[in-house]
């Protein structure tokens, strides 16, 4: 599609319990961005996705959260026995394209509506 | 040190005035992007204007241009002619083009508020 899909809109959760989210890129976007937006104005990179494959997962806590792009599917955000502190909204963004040496425009991150978690 | 810096939490502007809104950026790298994007308060972000390091002009997209001082190291938003739509909070951000990193670096955002 035209714009970045992102669902569900708001979720949920009990601590201890596992959040899913889902994402679709923009058709013919190879990269995709994961985003926590906590307390309004403190972005927080997660992982990114080159296709199916991790391309940079530095900012992942990997103890609970998991990610995957698969052919053909949405991508997914999984957060297993959610914390307090998960509460946030959760962005996802696609890119055409990652400068490999040059800053490109088409280097430009489109962001999904967001996904606001909510743990109780 | 902070890398992207906005120094105003929050602004006021007259509606049909130009109004800047501050950034300035901290990197090594040669290369880079830098990007402004709108946040309204319906959560979604938008994307405005993009700015590469090697760009020789400064960006424009029709209301919004980009005031890029490289040696300053600052990219400053300017709007012309508010509207009440424009109303938002608005983030400076950059990629910088280093090795595999590819994450969008964010400032803390300005909120702009536009009065009759």
């Amino acid at each position: 599609g035209e714009e970045v899909a992102q669902t569900p809109k708001h979720l949920v959760r009990g601590e201890g319990q596992k959040a899913k989210l889902y994402c679709a890129p923009i058709k013919g976007h190879s990269y995709v961005f994961w985003y926590q937006q906590v307390l309004k104005n403190e972005f927080k990179f997660l992982i990114s996705f080159q296709n199916e494959n991790v391309f940079d997962e530095t900012g992942m806590p990997k103890e609970r959260f998991s990610a995957k792009c698969l052919p053909n599917s949405p991508c997914s955000l999984e957060i297993q026995a959610t914390k307090l502190e998960d509460s946030a909204v959760y962005f996802c963004a696609s890119s055409q394209s990652l400068a490999g040496m040059f800053a490109r425009s088409t280097d430009t991150q489109y962001f999904g509506p967001g996904t606001r978690l909510t743990v109780l | 040190a902070q890398k992207i810096t906005q120094t105003q939490p929050g602004m006021f502007v007259q509606e049909k005035e130009a109004v800047t809104l501050d950034c300035t950026y901290d990197t090594s790298d040669p290369s880079y992007g830098l990007f402004w994007y709108k946040q309204p308060s319906s959560g979604e972000m938008i994307f405005l204007i993009y700015q590469g390091s090697y760009d020789q002009q400064n960006a424009t997209e029709g209301r919004y241009s980009l005031n890029f001082q490289k040696a300053r190291k600052s990219a400053n938003l300017v709007i012309s002619a508010s509207q009440l739509g424009d109303s938002a909070m608005y983030f400076c951000a950059m990629r910088e083009v280093t090795g595999t990193a590819s994450k969008l670096t964010f400032g803390t955002g300005t909120r702009l508020q536009v009065t009759l």
